[in-house]
């Protein structure tokens, strides 16, 4: 079964400033997708930014960018220039393409954005 | 458009009642995945619905079930509530069950499910 790890329960980061979030991963399969999805107090899971594994470049959505490790099996997030809206629960993911109909995620990082 | 609708947003049930929640997904999507989000923890997998066939099921027993309507809509329901199931129930909809990455899925902002 695939496995989906945050270490880092929270974190904070000082307004305008740089953040990176780190979630490992556990599969056997070679082709995959990985994802971070946001999830503010309204509760809803809001897609961040997703990155194919067969693609050797990382992915970047405007402010938020990955640094994708196949090897090593590490997705971490990084959030540029953080904004008083980034504050919410983080969340990796992980599905299968192929038999792709769940998505296996991480218990969560909580981020705090200081003013 | 509107997005993922689920009902109720909030509600208290008593050990040992049965729970039915509501989920619409978005207009044309076909494929509805209910998740179950302890508090603390990421959302776990519980079930999948297309085309009203299930097509995947996680790890959840069998007091567990859902099913889906011919307008694509979908019901989850609980039985035998235990204070184990105090959780939100977050209901995810997409175009098809194993979607190319761009067509992605939408989640809903859940119902929140308190057994006391």
């Amino acid at each position: 079964a695939q496995t989906v790890t945050q270490s880092q329960p929270e974190m904070s980061v000082q307004e305008a400033e740089t953040v990176t979030l780190s979630c490992t991963y556990d599969t056997s399969e070679s082709d995959y997708y990985l994802f971070w999805y946001k999830q503010p107090p309204s509760r809803q899971m809001i897609l961040v930014i997703r990155q194919e594994a067969y693609k050797q470049q990382n992915a970047t959505e405007n402010r938020f960018s990955v640094n994708f490790q196949k090897a090593a099996k590490s997705f971490s997030l990084k959030i540029s220039d953080s904004q008083l809206g980034d504050a919410a629960m983080y969340f990796c993911a992980y599905r299968n393409p192929i038999t792709g109909n769940q998505f296996y995620f991480g218990t969560g990082t909580s981020l705090t954005v200081i003013p | 458009d509107a997005g993922v609708t689920q009902s109720p947003t909030h509600l208290i049930k008593t050990r040992g009642q049965h729970v039915t929640l509501r989920c619409s997904p978005i207009s044309g999507h076909k494929s509805v995945s209910w998740y179950q989000q302890v508090l603390g923890q990421g959302p776990q997998f519980i079930f999948q619905y297309y085309e009203k066939e299930e097509r995947g099921r996680g790890n959840f027993p069998d007091r567990f079930s859902a099913r889906q309507f011919p307008n694509y809509s979908s019901e989850l329901n609980v039985n035998a509530l235990l204070l184990g199931d105090s959780a939100l129930y977050l209901c995810a909809s997409s175009l098809l069950p194993q979607p190319p990455i761009d067509y992605g899925y939408t989640f809903g902002s859940g119902t929140r499910l308190t057994v006391v």
